[in-house]
């Protein structure tokens, strides 16, 4: 199993520019979701799903944009990128069932200027 | 709402020290405990986690953690840190049934050879 990958590593993007960062997963986890993680902040859920067609609004959701088509992919989309979403960005996955653990990619880390 | 609360932001040690890291939680049901580390450059892996009966945990790399339901405490301790612990260290939450992880703001944790 390759675990959940994310795709790309780094990215520079121009205050206005659109782009999509990509998170896959191969272990048939119901559950994903992203989050952005900011110095002296912690980690903040941004969007989340519980399944192939259904996606909610975590605690900052503002100025991104999910769908979740598959059950292995779950890309998060700027629409107009914001010096203020520069952050690194980390996807997770788990099972719905049971006491499961949730499983976290190697993350994005983006710089808008 | 939930909430977390780490009460160190930065903790200083040197080898063979003991360790211990505070994590108190804000939640008005039954809970889930993680403790998750991030090592220099890397991901977020799980240390241990708790989900019911014995309130002392036991996770990897020789941590442990107490959850105290009277104190909504989740402490983490290691009775002997090494210089390769030197890491970000992460204390969340989630509700009982709930697949939404709320994280604290993390304790740094940097340890001198």
């Amino acid at each position: 199993n390759a675990g959940v990958t994310q795709t790309p590593k780094f990215q520079v993007l121009k205050t206005g520019q659109s782009m999509t960062l990509q998170c896959a997963q191969d272990m048939n986890h119901e559950y994903m979701s992203w989050y952005r993680q900011d110095p002296g902040m912690g980690l903040r859920l941004i969007h989340y799903s519980v399944g192939a067609g259904i996606t909610d609004q975590g605690e900052v959701p503002n100025g991104y944009n999910v769908s979740r088509s598959t059950t292995e992919d779950f890309p998060l989309r700027l629409l107009s990128a914001a010096p203020s979403q520069t952050s690194v960005y980390f996807c997770a996955s788990r099972k719905i069932a049971g006491m499961e653990t949730q499983y976290f990619g190697p993350g994005t880390r983006l710089l808008v200027l | 709402a939930q909430s977390v609360s780490q009460h160190n932001h930065h903790v200083i040690l040197s080898e063979a020290a003991s360790l211990e890291l505070g994590c108190n939680y804000s939640y008005g049901g039954t809970v889930n405990l993680f403790w998750y580390v991030q090592y220099p450059g890397q991901h977020l892996q799980l240390l241990l986690k708790y989900f019911s009966g014995d309130p002392l945990v036991k996770g990897i790399k020789g941590f442990e953690a107490e959850f105290i339901k009277s104190k909504f405490s989740f402490n983490l301790r290691k009775p002997s840190v090494q210089w390769s612990d030197t890491a970000e260290y992460f204390c969340a939450v989630s509700g009982a049934g709930s697949y939404q992880l709320t994280f604290g703001k993390g304790t740094k944790l940097s340890v001198i050879p």
